[in-house]
């Protein structure tokens, strides 16, 4: 079975750099979600969108922000990347409506020198 | 708020025994989900067990069940016939669509 899909695997950026994470959901999957996972941490909720509009904000800092497109693959653009910013970017996504289980993707590990 | 709290850092069972991990949460929501989720080293999600809060009774997925206390506010994974495969990290989880997690439970696996 298809799962949800996240490029690239790993990204190393310098400071003050911008990164652009990419997220295929799942066939059929409306709504997208971004986590943040720092080490030995929790993931934390960024934001979510469902339909291509974003449905839910969590704590996403000012300098990232994100979209999801017609064909509702969504994009996690960073700028003016700081050393806190290297975690574990999961996306997930589910099909509201349908059994409202979240499939996360392999993650995108970004590590920022 | 939405909390979910794991009050066990660390687990170690015998392999082919039964261990329990604890989560209690607290939320405001009525309709909501309760889920487990395993993170082996190589750090993927990997969705164990879901559980409507709607529903009483437990979930059960192969060796993997719940005790979801709806009252208490509680909701714990019981694994059955431990494997080597099952040593990774978990976590519980909140949420009717996005998800707060808790701290997470290492599990060890002792042959």
């Amino acid at each position: 079975a298809a799962g949800v899909i996240q490029s690239p695997r790993h990204l190393i950026k310098e400071k003050r750099e911008t990164a652009t994470l990419k997220c295929y959901p799942i066939p059929r999957h409306d709504t997208v979600y971004w986590y943040q996972q720092g080490p030995g941490q929790d993931p934390q909720f960024l934001i979510s969108f469902y339909e291509k509009m974003q449905s839910d904000k969590g704590s996403i800092p000012d300098r990232f922000s994100a979209q999801q497109f017609s064909d509702y693959h969504s994009e996690l653009n960073m700028s003016s990347l700081e050393l806190g910013d290297s975690a574990l970017y999961f996306c997930a996504s589910s099909r509201r409506g349908g059994d409202e289980k979240l499939f996360f993707g392999s993650g995108t590990q970004l590590s920022v020198l | 708020a939405q909390t979910v709290t794991q009050s066990q850092p660390e687990m170690s069972v015998q392999e082919a025994e039964t261990v329990t991990l604890s989560c209690t949460y607290d939320t405001s929501e009525s309709d909501y989900y309760l889920f487990w989720y395993k993170q082996p080293p190589s750090r993927q999600m990997i969705l164990v067990i879901r559980q409507e809060a709607y529903k009483q009774q437990n979930a059960t997925e192969n060796r993997f069940s719940v005790n979801f206390q709806k009252a208490a506010k509680s909701f714990s994974l019981k694994i059955s016939d431990s494997q080597l495969g099952d040593a990774a990290m978990y976590f519980c989880a909140q949420g009717a669509q996005k998800l707060v997690f808790g701290q997470g439970t290492r599990l060890t696996i002792n042959p």
